[in-house]
């Protein structure tokens, strides 16, 4: 069974770049990486995608090396409305499976 | 933008009882999903619906789940006798096709079981 794995929390300073990496050593070979962003008391939300390589949006970048046993979500200049649980996904169309996540804390 | 909605936002229901949690995914998604989330705990995978059929389903989805598309827009969740620990946020999500579509989800449905 797939299995992600993260750092539980982190903490940051407004306007510092943060960056949470997390490992995936047994993604299969059609699966995408996903990372979701929750509030308390909402749904997640879709930060960013990506299969290899760097991916970036308005948002944020995803770098994932070449084996593909790993990937960085990269938050530039986070601010306390950035304080979230993260969440690393990997998974297909049939299950896509939520780790524990990280707790990102922004400090003023 | 489009979105996934859910209802009702909170619902209170006795032990034993039956409850449905309804969703109206996204119009011209495919894949449908539903997850739990126990509070304080990690979102978790129930089930996944695709061309209307289950098409994965999670230890925690036993035979006192269930889902429906009744009516083509609707995606219903079914618990059909709930007990004291199902009270939790339950997540409808859903997605198009395409090997990098991601996947929607709705605000949730905060369900409270006494």
């Amino acid at each position: 069974l797939a299995k992600t794995t993260q750092p539980i929390s982190m903490d940051s300073y407004e306007g510092q770049e943060v960056n949470i990496t997390c490992s995936h050593n047994n993604i299969a070979t059609n699966d995408y990486i996903t990372w979701y962003q929750q509030f308390p008391s909402q749904g997640p939300r879709f930060i960013i995608q990506g299969y290899k390589t760097k991916v970036t949006n308005e948002v944020a970048s995803l770098f994932i090396p070449a084996d593909r046993k790993s990937s960085t979500l990269s938050l530039p200049r986070v601010s306390l409305s950035d304080t979230a649980v993260y969440y690393c996904l990997e998974g297909g169309y049939q299950k896509v499976t939520f780790g524990t996540g990280t707790k990102l804390q922004v400090i003023p | 933008e489009p979105e996934v909605t859910q209802t009702p936002s909170h619902q209170v229901t006795q032990m034993g009882q039956e409850v449905i949690l309804r969703c109206v995914p996204i119009s011209n998604h495919l894949y449908f999903y539903w997850y739990r989330q126990i509070l304080g705990q990690k979102v978790e995978f129930l089930v996944s619906f695709y061309n209307n059929e289950i098409s994965e389903k999670s230890e925690i989805f036993d035979d006192q789940f269930s889902v429906e598309r009744p009516d083509g827009s609707n995606f219903t969740l079914k618990i059909r006798s709930t007990k004291l620990e199902d009270s939790a946020m339950y997540f409808c999500a859903s997605r198009g096709t395409g090997l990098n579509t991601e996947a929607f989800f709705g605000q949730g449905t905060r369900l409270t079981v006494v």
